[in-house]
């Protein structure tokens, strides 16, 4: 079976800190990885994807992440919180060559000045 | 701009009344899905379409329905069989290879 496992549902950090969101997942096959962010009241947007390749993947707003084959992980990173990062994310999986997405159960980031 | 749009923004029902939530996008994008969202608790597939007049069940599509006559167009029926419809409701459309594109969601509330 297929999951996503967001372990904190809540992570706290100082603005101008680092920022880690964590991801595990249990896919068969390759996986999809991808991470979106949602403020309130709004649909997902799109922050980043791994498909293949290069371990560490770049994505909008500063944020990256690290695709770790070995623990099953993807987790969200960011070098320098800001404010406005304050939102929640979401990690998602789905296998190759098929369609569906399977969705962690969010993590609520939030940054205090 | 091309986008997904989800209409309408706020929906209040009765129950026993069906409603029916629009989604409409015009990124030529194949495969369309609905998804569920209550707090805590993530995102849950209701219904997802690879192609026209083709559609499959996802986790949770007890109570709801959904057609696909059109490419562009994926509307979801809440029935009142839903018993506990009251939550945020997301659209998403997909291209081939990639990821998910989300509508700005649909929130219904049942009075």
């Amino acid at each position: 079976a297929q999951s996503v496992a967001q372990p904190e549902d809540q992570v706290n950090v100082a603005e101008g800190n680092p920022l880690t969101v964590k991801c595990t997942y249990s896919v068969s096959g390759n996986p999809y990885l991808f991470w979106y962010v949602q403020y309130p009241n709004r649909g997902l947007q799109f922050l980043l994807k791994y498909i293949t390749g290069d371990n560490l993947v770049k994505g909008s707003y500063g944020f990256e992440a690290e695709f770790n084959k070995s623990q099953t992980s993807f987790h969200l990173k960011k070098p320098s919180a800001l404010v406005s990062d304050s939102a929640l994310y979401f990690c998602a999986v789905r296998r190759y060559n098929f369609n569906k997405f399977y969705f962690g159960s969010g993590t609520k980031l939030n940054v205090k000045p | 701009d091309g986008g997904i749009t989800q209409s309408p923004k706020y929906l209040f029902r009765k129950e026993g009344q069906n409603v029916t939530l629009s989604c409409e996008q015009n990124l030529n994008h194949d495969a369309m899905y609905w998804y569920r969202q209550d707090p805590g608790q993530g995102l849950r597939l209701i219904y997802y379409s690879q192609i026209v007049n083709d559609f499959q069940k996802g986790d949770i599509a007890e109570g709801y329905s959904v057609s696909r006559e059109k490419k562009e167009s994926f509307p979801l029926t809440v029935t009142s069989a839903q018993k506990n419809p009251t939550a945020f409701y997301l659209c998403a459309s997909k291209p081939v290879s990639g990821e998910l594109f989300f509508g700005e969601g649909s929130r219904l509330t049942v009075l």
